[in-house]
């Protein structure tokens, strides 16, 4: 079945430094991908998305491009900062509407800044 | 506009007892989820509704788990009994409607489990 792989944490980083967390997924379909973000104490907040190959999702200067011929897709931010520090989520959808919006999730990264 | 609620926030049962979970969503919302997430993996869905009948319930262990969400607004997950395995997160989400194309789910603040 689908499934999505992403890089283990923790990832421990300065402020300001540039940020990568590496997601792959497997998907019979054309999945919809998703970055999902957990601050400490809240719930799952949608981060950014991209729903075709070669879009690139972006919000809060994260940026991750659907990549299909790799079947990846890498979050990336410029310069991190400590209010950053968060669990990330990698997901796809195996439906866009229609009969299902299932999300199956990787198992999180948790991102640690530093000052 | 008021988001995902769920109750209680945090429980702690025996084996064997039973529990059960409160969730209400975003007024308005058609479709309604419960997910499971076990520490240090992602939430895999439990059971989806639309309005009050069940979309997808494949992953739903049925011999000791039920939910319900009868009028089509809250909704009710249950355990009977529980197990040690079912310690986790239970999270609840809510989005527009999926018939009306891809809408973003909204994910309440969990209720943690633990079973001893």
């Amino acid at each position: 079945g689908d499934s999505v792989t992403q890089m283990e944490g923790p990832v421990t980083l300065s402020e300001e430094a540039f940020l990568t967390i590496n997601c792959t997924y497997t998907a019979t379909g054309y999945p919809s991908l998703f970055w999902y973000v957990q601050y400490p104490g809240e719930g799952l907040q949608l981060l950014l998305k991209a729903t075709k190959a070669d879009d690139k999702g972006s919000n809060k200067g994260f940026e991750a491009t659907y990549r299909k011929e790799t079947t990846s897709f890498h979050l990336e931010k410029g310069s991190v900062q400590v209010s950053d520090s968060a669990v990330y989520f990698c997901a796809l959808s195996e439906g866009y509407g229609g009969a299902t919006n299932k999300l199956i999730f990787g198992t999180g990264t948790l991102l640690a800044v530093q000052p | 506009e008021a988001g995902v609620a769920q109750s209680p926030r945090y429980k702690i049962i025996e084996k064997r007892q039973s529990v059960a979970f409160w969730c209400n969503p975003i007024s308005g919302h058609a479709t309604l989820y419960w997910y499971q997430q076990i520490l240090g993996q992602g939430p895999k869905l439990l059971i989806q509704f639309q309005n009050n009948g069940v979309v997808d319930d494949s992953q739903l262990p049925k011999d000791r788990f039920s939910a319900e969400r009868l009028k089509g607004v809250d909704s009710t997950l249950k355990i009977q009994p529980a197990k040690l395995e079912d310690s986790a997160v239970y999270l609840c989400a809510s989005s527009l409607d999926l018939l009306a194309g891809w809408d973003e789910q909204f994910f309440g603040p969990g209720t943690r489990l633990t079973v001893l």
